[in-house]
């Protein structure tokens, strides 16, 4: 079966930096994309990787590495408002996205 | 970007009703995607709906219960037929990013959080 594996919930200090990770196990890749959603609000789009390696985007950086079915998202200077769930997603070979149940993320002062 | 429509935002609905989401885009878009979010859990999509044609259904939703309308390119509903308890959640309308084909991003609608009594 198609499994995406992500902590179901972490804590980090305001100004720190967060590493949350996710791997995954699907019928072929197409990419990988993370999202963050606010508690009561619509996920809203945040990278999207599809070759190993690193990108960066602001104080938001995201890895992936295929051949260990791994990825993760790194936060950096975090502030309060970062406090929201984190969403992994897999393009299946089908181009299916499968879910991974979010990571929530909690910013403490 | 897309900027996505759904109403209503939520409601609250009796046992045995039916309740119709809409869902505006703001541009032509070939699929539309309905997802429901249980609460504390991941996305589900529930099916893929395409103009011109019968909407997809993922495995385990079916048309009797989840009716879907396409009737152009920019505007789509569904329904939730004979309501349970069990069908309490957010039900999310998205489109995926015109630029990045099959990989596009994914734009998600602010979501219509349903409560069944």
């Amino acid at each position: 079966g198609q499994n995406i594996d992500q902590p179901t919930e972490m804590t980090a200090t305001e100004g720190a930096i967060v590493q949350i990770n996710c791997t995954y196990q699907t019928s072929g890749f197409n990419g990988l994309f993370w999202y963050q959603q606010h508690a009561g609000e619509a996920p809203t789009f945040l990278s999207y990787n599809v070759l190993d390696g690193l990108e960066e985007k602001g104080r938001f950086s995201s890895f992936l590495s295929r051949s260990k079915g791994y990825s993760y998202l790194l936060l950096k200077e975090l502030q309060m408002k970062d406090s929201a769930s984190y969403l992994c997603a897999v393009l299946d070979s089908n181009y299916q996205l499968i879910w991974g149940a979010g990571t929530k993320l909690i910013i403490k002062p | 970007s897309a900027v996505i429509s759904q109403k209503p935002s939520r409601d609250i609905c009796q046992r045995g009703t039916s309740l119709t989401i809409q869902c505006q885009v703001d541009s032509q878009v070939t699929m539309m995607f309905w997802y429901r979010q249980q609460p504390g859990q991941s996305l589900t999509l529930i099916a893929t709906a395409n103009q011109g044609s019968e909407a997809t259904y993922e495995s385990g939703f079916v048309i009797d219960k989840f009716p879907i309308s396409r009737p152009n390119l920019t505007f789509s509903t569904l329904t939730v037929s004979n309501m349970s308890p069990e069908d309490s959640s957010i039900y999310l309308c998205s489109v995926r990013s015109g630029t990045g084909g099959d990989t596009g991003e994914l734009f998600f609608g602010e979501g219509s959080r349903l409560t069944v009594l």
